[in-house]
């Protein structure tokens, strides 16, 4: 079966650092997406990892471990405009359909 | 350098119509995957084209086909509508080879589809 596990909603304050986590469960593997979506607007990409360890992105990074099924996305120096939606997302064995996590609210207050 | 574009933005039908939606990739991409994403959930994957066949299908019935032109270009079709189908239906580009996707996936700002 297929499963992609995050939080549903979290919160932090502006200028402060959120980690976001994401399990998954996946008959195949052949990397792992975030991808953050504001409200009615289309998801944007953030960040990928195959191999495991940690991508850097200026603000944001993103880590994997492959044998345990784990990543996160880690967001420093928050800011309003960060409010968004991010979803966590496997693409497939056959490396073109991705699965997706039902996504995380990440609510920033000043 | 436009990006993906998917029309119309926003659409109403009635049970048992049918509906077409229609996506232009972004320059240089030769993939078109569609996406159903419902309120509070993840993007969900209906099928991907490329080289105009469908290259793999989510799991969705047969009421949803498509079609790829050779420009690129792609269109959704869901038949014999049901309440449940109301949602955003996301189109994506990316870059492929003949084995795989090797970009990162580029979303239109999709359609916003409500069935009554």
């Amino acid at each position: 079966g297929q499963n992609i596990d995050q939080p549903t909603e979290m919160t932090a304050t502006e200028g402060a650092i959120v980690q976001i986590n994401c399990t998954y469960q996946t008959s195949g593997f052949n990397g792992l997406f975030w991808y953050q979506q504001h409200a009615g607007e289309a998801p944007t990409f953030l960040s990928y990892n195959v191999l495991d360890g940690l991508e850097e992105k200026g603000r944001f990074s993103s880590f994997l471990s492959r044998s345990k099924g784990y990543s996160y996305l880690l967001l420093k120096e928050l800011q309003m405009k960060d409010s968004a939606s991010y979803l966590c997302a496997v693409r497939d064995q056959a490396g073109t359909a991705l699965i997706f996590g039902k996504g995380t609210t990440l609510s920033v207050s000043s | 350098d436009a990006g993906v574009t998917q029309s119309p933005t926003h659409l109403i039908k009635t049970r048992g119509q049918q509906v077409t939606l229609r996506c232009s990739p972004k320059s240089g991409h030769d993939t078109v995957s569609w996406y159903q994403q419902a309120l509070g959930q993840g993007p969900q994957f209906i099928f991907q084209y490329y080289e105009e066949e469908e290259r793999q299908r989510g799991n969705f019935p047969d009421r949803f086909s498509g079609h790829q032109f050779p420009n690129y270009s792609s269109e959704l079709n869901v038949n014999a509508l049901l309440l449940g189908d109301s949602a955003l239906y996301l189109c994506a580009s990316s870059l492929s080879t003949g084995t795989g996707v090797v970009s990162p996936l580029h979303f239109g700002n999709g359609t916003r589809l409500t069935v009554t």
